[in-house]
């Protein structure tokens, strides 16, 4: 199993430039989630999954989108790069809601 | 929506003592709620969790603790060890099962 595969592992962005970062899964997972986490804070909700098909927001959402058309992949996408979106992206999955999520190594993001 | 808050930033204790980390929630309905463990420049990883019908769910060296009534739940970490240096996270999954995290707690331990 390779868990929760995130790529890239890094990234340089030029403000209004777009881009998606890709996030999967191979545990069979029901839910999945998208997660940024800036210094000092804690990760905060970009979108979540709680099944192929369905998405909705979290608690920041805006300048993202994502969609779950397979119970494996959960993409992220910039749409037009801001230098407030600089951050470490991480994305997750688990079983359903309330059980372990299981963290992809992150992507770290910079844009200029 | 949901709000979580988490105290004290940053926790220094002496090796062998006890830390403990205490978070509030708002959503009455909220009715799961993870802690994790973060070193540094690696991923979030469960360490305990806790869920509403529960007031106490204990692992080893770690407890966890859930007032439903005050809202609030408690990390406890016993006989500290070195590599228990880390930052520490709770979180509370509310009614539109978004999982809603504390700020964190960076704790340190003391040779």
């Amino acid at each position: 199993n390779a868990g929760v595969t995130q790529t890239p592992k890094f990234q340089v962005l030029k403000t209004g430039q777009s881009m998606t970062l890709q996030c999967a899964q191979d545990m069979n997972h029901e839910y999945m989630s998208w997660y940024r986490q800036d210094p000092g804070m804690g990760l905060r909700l970009i979108h979540y999954s709680v099944g192929a098909g369905i998405t909705d927001q979290g608690e920041v959402p805006n300048g993202y989108n994502v969609s779950r058309s397979t119970t494996e992949d959960f993409p992220l996408r910039l749409l037009s790069a801001a230098p407030s979106q600089t951050s470490v992206y991480f994305c997750a999955s688990s079983r359903t809601s309330t059980y372990e999520q299981y963290f992809g190594p992150g992507t770290r993001l910079t844009v200029t | 929506g949901e709000n979580v808050e988490q105290h004290p930033s940053t926790l220094s204790v002496q090796e062998g003592d006890s830390a403990v980390i205490k978070c509030t929630y708002s959503d009455s309905a909220s009715n799961y709620f993870p802690w994790y463990k973060q070193e540094l420049g690696k991923r979030p990883q469960l360490i305990i969790d806790i869920r509403s019908n529960v007031g106490e769910k204990k692992d080893q060296r770690i407890a966890v603790t859930l007032n439903k009534t005050a809202k609030h739940f408690s990390l406890h970490i016993t006989e500290t060890q070195p590599e228990d240096s880390a930052v520490y996270f709770c979180a509370a999954m509310d009614s539109n099962y978004q999982l809603i995290w504390g700020a964190g707690t960076k704790l340190i331990i003391k040779p």
